[in-house]
């Protein structure tokens, strides 16, 4: 089993150029959700899903979609990219809401100029 | 709002020595805790998860404990050893859907 696997691992983008972070499990894991890690800010969560077709909103949602049309895949989509993305994003999977282990991917390291 | 807190940021020690890493919570409302190891420009390694209604979880040379009532978590390292250097994050679950993470200890463990 691979996991959690994210790509690509490293990107640099100009402002205002959109992309796609994909990530995809392979544990048949119901709930899927994404983080950004920054210096001095900990992660923070972006958005979830709870299972296929069903997404939420986390602490910092603005400048990113998400849709979950597969239980393995959730793709992040960033519209717009400001300097202030600038991060490294995390997937993460759990087996159900309650009780259940987080498992995280190896993280897509992005850089807006 | 839940807010975590680690102590030490971090941490240097010889080998072999035992040590604790702590973590402490505002909310004592959570459902579980768990503690993760990252190493430099890698992801989330997951140690242990403590469910609400447990006090410790062990596994190998880590063990950790949970006191919800105090809002503190430790994670004891036995033994310690060079492979063990690396940032480890103790996070709460906050409701159903979010993991709400502490700043990290970073250790260093010298041969």
């Amino acid at each position: 089993n691979a996991g959690v696997t994210q790509t690509p691992k490293f990107q640099v983008l100009k402002t205002g150029q959109s992309m796609t972070l994909q990530c995809a499990q392979d544990m048949n894991h119901e709930y899927m959700s994404w983080y950004r890690q920054d210096p001095g800010m900990g992660l923070r969560l972006i958005h979830y899903s709870v299972g296929a077709g069903i997404t939420d909103q986390g602490e910092v949602p603005n400048g990113y979609n998400v849709s979950r049309s597969t239980t393995e895949d959730f793709p992040l989509r960033l519209l717009s990219a400001a300097p202030s993305q600038t991060s490294v994003y995390f997937c993460a999977t759990r087996r159900g809401i309650l009780n259940t282990e987080a498992f995280f991917g190896q993280g897509t390291r992005l850089t807006v100029v | 709002k839940q807010e975590v807190t680690q102590i030490p940021a971090a941490l240097s020690v010889p080998e072999g020595e035992n040590l604790v890493l702590n973590c402490s919570f505002t909310d004592s409302a959570i459902y579980n805790l768990q503690w993760f190891r990252q190493d430099p420009g890698k992801g989330l390694t997951s140690l242990l998860l403590i469910q609400s209604s447990q006090r410790e979880q062990t596994s190998g040379r880590l063990n950790a404990s949970l006191d919800k009532s105090s809002g503190r978590s430790t994670l004891y390292i036995a033994a310690s050893q060079p492979g063990d250097s690396a940032t480890y994050l103790c996070a709460v679950f906050q409701g159903a859907q979010k993991l709400v993470f502490g700043q990290g200890t970073r250790l260093t463990i010298n041969p």
